[in-house]
């Protein structure tokens, strides 16, 4: 089964660009989204088809895929995007998601 | 306002059934395929079964697939799962979700928007 590999944490100082990977096997073939959890919330889309943000969504969130890699990009990070990040793709009629990336800002 | 407010979690015995629901207001519940995804306690997220907006399609994660069925009501503007054989594993909060699916030739995208606010199921003896 297909599979999305993420890595547990992320670390980024206030101001700073904060970058989430996200790698699967040809990935850059499939369309990515990324979801923002925040604690004791429900996930919230912030990225659709790979770049795409939803309205409401900051410009500061992007996000690009290509090869085996997709990553979300943060830039100017605020305390308030300290979150779990996770990154989903469509493959063969299934859904899969990555496994998180906890995004601290410090 | 778009939203979708799941019901029906509770605390089941190992091999117990539980049936959720899932309502959605302010868009037109027919158009869209619609998704359950789960969260075990700590856990990321596990999509488990999603539903085409007439109903004919239905497709399952390994995980629940001859456990769980999932069906919907679109006059009702309502999606259920009805979950049977529960196992401890199975324990999570239950997230009912829009999905935005398409295909274009062979490649084919799918998210998810907006989530409900989740229902949790307890499977404990």
């Amino acid at each position: 089964s297909y599979e999305l590999t993420q890595s547990p944490s992320v670390s980024v100082s206030p101001g700073q660009t904060a970058s989430i990977p996200c790698s699967g096997y040809n990935l850059g073939d499939k369309y990515v989204s990324w979801y923002q959890q925040k604690p004791g919330q429900s996930p919230v889309l912030v990225i659709y088809q790979d770049n795409k943000r939803p309205s409401g969504i900051p410009e500061r969130f992007s996000a690009s895929n290509s090869g085996i890699t997709a990553t979300l990009i943060i830039s100017v990070t605020q305390a308030l995007d300290e979150a779990d990040y996770y990154c989903q793709a469509w493959d063969r009629s299934t859904v899969v998601f990555g496994g998180g990336t906890k995004l601290t800002v410090l | 306002q778009e939203q979708v407010v799941e019901s029906g979690g509770g605390l089941v015995k190992p091999g117990g059934s539980l049936r959720l629901s899932c309502v959605a207001s302010g868009f037109t519940f027919g158009d869209f395929y619609m998704s359950w995804i789960r969260q075990a306690p700590g856990k990321g997220l596990e999509w488990i079964s999603y539903i085409s907006g007439g109903g004919d399609k239905m497709i399952y994660a390994d995980s629940v697939k001859g456990r769980f069925t999932i069906s919907r009501d679109n006059a009702k503007n309502s999606l259920f799962l009805q979950m049977n054989s529960l196992r401890a594993d199975d324990t999570a909060v239950y997230y009912c979700a829009r999905c935005f699916w398409g295909c274009s030739g062979d490649r084919c995208w799918g998210w998810f928007d907006p989530w409900g606010q989740g229902t949790r199921a307890t499977v404990s003896s």
